[in-house]
């Protein structure tokens, strides 16, 4: 079976501050991950997946992930928060070693708010 | 493209109503699922399609029923609604049911059920 979860429901970062979202998985293969964004009323939207190939992950708006597979995680990192990155953040887990695997699992979320 | 769309926006039922709510997408996606999203629990799979006329079960698929006619529509119907099917339901789609491809999700449709 495979699952990820986000250890914190709610992260608080001034602007312009470091930020990390946190997330750890647990897969009987290979693990493929992926963040996805929820702006209030509004649909999911892909920020970056990890496949194989460099453990860091560049994805849209200046985000940026790190696979580590010993501590089977997957943190989102922003160098720099902005007041418009404060939204709803999941992450998600396909088991890559079942090819008939065709489910992708989510965390329970992480409401990050950056603060002016 | 409108990538997909998703029909009503809001909606509110009584107890045993049936509804559908329509799901598209106009990218030629393969694959097509839907989610229902609860507070504290993230998103959870009801059903999906990998394919026309190919529909299967996913994490929650209780209570709801599927079709897949055609690559662009996959409807998603609740045969008699319950309280407990009060959520916000998202549909998406990705180009392949290969475990790689990105999935793309529509706006949301917000179930109330009295």
């Amino acid at each position: 079976a495979q699952s990820v979860a986000q250890p914190e429901d709610q992260v608080n970062v001034a602007e312009g501050n470091p930020l990390t979202v946190k997330c750890t998985y647990s897969v009987s293969g290979n693990p493929y991950l992926f963040w996805y964004v929820q702006y209030p009323n509004r649909g999911l939207q892909f920020l970056l997946k990890y496949i194989t190939g460099d453990n860091l992950v560049k994805g849209s708006y200046g985000f940026e992930a790190e696979f580590n597979k010993s501590q089977t995680s997957f943190h989102l990192k922003k160098p720099s928060a902005l007041v418009s990155d404060s939204a709803l953040y999941f992450c998600a887990v396909r088991d890559g070693t079942n090819f008939g695997n065709e489910k992708l699992t989510f965390g329970t979320g992480t409401r990050l708010t950056i603060i002016p | 493209n409108a990538g997909v769309t998703q029909t009503p926006k809001f909606q509110v039922l009584k107890t045993g109503q049936s509804m559908t709510l329509q799901c598209a997408q106009d990218m030629n996606h393969e694959y097509m699922s839907w989610y229902r999203q609860d507070p504290g629990m993230g998103l959870r799979l009801i059903h999906y399609s990998v394919g026309a006329g190919i529909t299967d079960q996913g994490e929650v698929p209780n209570g709801y029923n599927v079709s897949r006619s055609t690559t662009e529509d996959f409807p998603l119907r609740l045969l008699s609604a319950a309280p407990s099917q009060t959520s916000v339901y998202f549909c998406a789609s990705s180009y392949s049911w290969r475990i790689t491809d990105t999935q793309y999700f529509g706006p949301g449709t917000r179930l109330t059920v009295l």
